[in-house]
């Protein structure tokens, strides 16, 4: 059972543009959802994270928004660049579980220069 | 660099055969754990170690699978009689001591990347 499926598999978007990608999850136990951003030839690196206690996050250009209601949060690349290109990976862990990520599948996005 | 390192980066095998990865993580980094990544997938939980305690193994990990940290510092990961099944990108990250009401963040390695032949 994937415990936090993650959508689209790929995105492509123009330079400039902004890039949204979107996670859901089931267990009301999580409570850290951060991001990764991995390149080829790299291991994932953490880019920004949200706890539940907050709507929205920002960070330069890197924004993610909860919905805890809904159980789904999203991450919004402003203003897009060649260089954001990479997979990233939303994840999720359990309250003084900062030691099990679950990772999602992965959205493998590509800007247009 | 003071990153996670790991070693080798590429490793071939045929099936069958024994292979080890080591892993050494930022220094004074107390938590240490050892990730699968397959194609088009994300990073999987293998096992974490508190300095030399492993402290918790995946249903992954099949008794063909051991790690080690034998001295709190760097690991090794073991994968005896290969299969096929087994070629992934096996990450090691590593994060430091919880500081209270913080979340640890993981910094990752390269990765070692087992082909199966």
């Amino acid at each position: 059972q994937q415990q936090v499926k993650q959508s689209p598999q790929s995105l492509i978007v123009q330079k400039g543009g902004i890039s949204i990608i979107n996670c859901a999850y089931e267990n009301t136990a999580f409570d850290y959802f951060p991001w990764y951003q991995q390149f080829p030839g790299k291991g994932p690196a953490l880019l920004i994270a949200i706890r539940p206690d907050v709507s929205e996050k920002k960070e330069g250009r890197f924004t993610i928004s909860f919905n805890k209601s809904a159980k789904q949060f999203s991450l919004h690349i402003m203003d897009s660049q060649p260089g954001d290109s990479a997979t990233y990976f939303c994840a999720a862990s359990e309250r003084n579980r900062d030691d099990k990520i679950i990772f999602g599948k992965g959205t493998r996005l590509h800007i247009l220069p | 660099d003071t990153g996670v390192s790991q070693d080798p980066r590429h490793k071939i095998t045929k099936r069958g055969q024994n292979v080890t990865f080591r892993c050494d993580p930022i220094s004074e980094h107390n938590r240490l754990y050892w990730y699968r990544q397959t194609l088009g997938q994300g990073p999987e939980f293998l096992t974490y170690f508190q300095n030399e305690a492993q402290l918790e193994k995946s249903r992954l990990l099949s008794d063909r699978f051991s790690a080690e940290r034998p001295k709190g510092s760097f690991s090794t990961l073991e994968i005896q009689r290969t299969e096929q099944g087994d070629s992934a990108m096996y990450l090691c990250a590593s994060s430091p001591r919880r500081a209270s009401g913080k979340v640890n963040e993981q910094f990752f390695g390269p990765g070692t990347r087992l082909t199966v032949l």
